[in-house]
């Protein structure tokens, strides 16, 4: 089936720190990887998406490669601010499950001055 | 920017109660939603919805629940008879088609607690 497994948090950082958040999943079919963010007190916001193999989505400093052959899709940002205090989801959809989303369990960041 | 929104933030309500959670979704998506997250577990698919009816639900989404779109605008999750367990945030999403390139837009949430 479909699932995704994400690096537990908390993370905490200070500011201008490499920020990496690891997410790895499993897939029946050619999923549409994601990145959603969760600022506090909002509702989840799209960080960025990539569609197929080797593509690399990117948003606010933030970048992800689909990787198919480690089935991978890895957070980094090279210097967080306080402002990305947030949790991050990962997150696949499959056109072949109705494009439903499968979520990690998301990873809370704090960066700190 | 278009967005969909929840009400209410938060509702507490007692166990065996019948709750009603409430979203509107982007004007012109056509796909509708719910998710839960129990605290400190992963976000969970509940129901699809889609020309006014249900396409997929998961097994978490049995005889308790059920989904109506009763005016064109709002999208509602209606829980019968509330459990202990049901206290989770509970998520509205939409989307405007189907397919790889996909986005679904979430609100902002519902906090339901059960007690």
């Amino acid at each position: 089936g479909n699932s995704v497994t994400q690096m537990e948090g908390p993370v905490t950082l200070s500011e201008e720190a490499f920020l990496t958040i690891n997410c790895t999943y499993t897939a029946t079919g050619y999923p549409s990887l994601f990145w959603y963010v969760q600022y506090p007190g909002e509702g989840l916001q799209l960080l960025l998406k990539a569609t197929k193999a080797d593509d690399k989505g990117s948003n606010k400093g933030f970048e992800a490669t689909y990787r198919k052959e480690t089935t991978s899709f890895h957070l980094e940002k090279g210097s967080v601010q306080v402002s990305d205090s947030a949790v991050y989801f990962c997150a696949l959809s499959d056109i072949n499950t109705g494009n439903q989303f499968y979520f990690g369990t998301g990873t809370s960041l704090t960066v700190i001055p | 920017e278009p967005e969909v929104t929840q009400t209410p933030s938060h509702q507490v309500t007692q166990m065996g109660q019948e709750v009603i959670l409430r979203c509107v979704p982007i004007s012109n998506h056509l796909y509708f939603y719910w998710y839960r997250q129990i605290l400190g577990q992963k976000v969970e698919f509940l129901v699809s919805f889609y020309n006014n009816e249900i396409s997929e639900k998961s097994e978490i989404f049995d005889d308790q629940f059920s989904v109506e779109r009763p005016d064109g605008s709002n999208f509602t999750l209606k829980i019968r008879s509330t459990k202990l367990e049901d206290s989770a945030m509970y998520f509205c999403a939409s989307s405007g088609d189907r397919g790889m390139n996909t986005e679904a837009f979430f609100g902002q949430g519902t906090r339901l607690t059960v007690v």
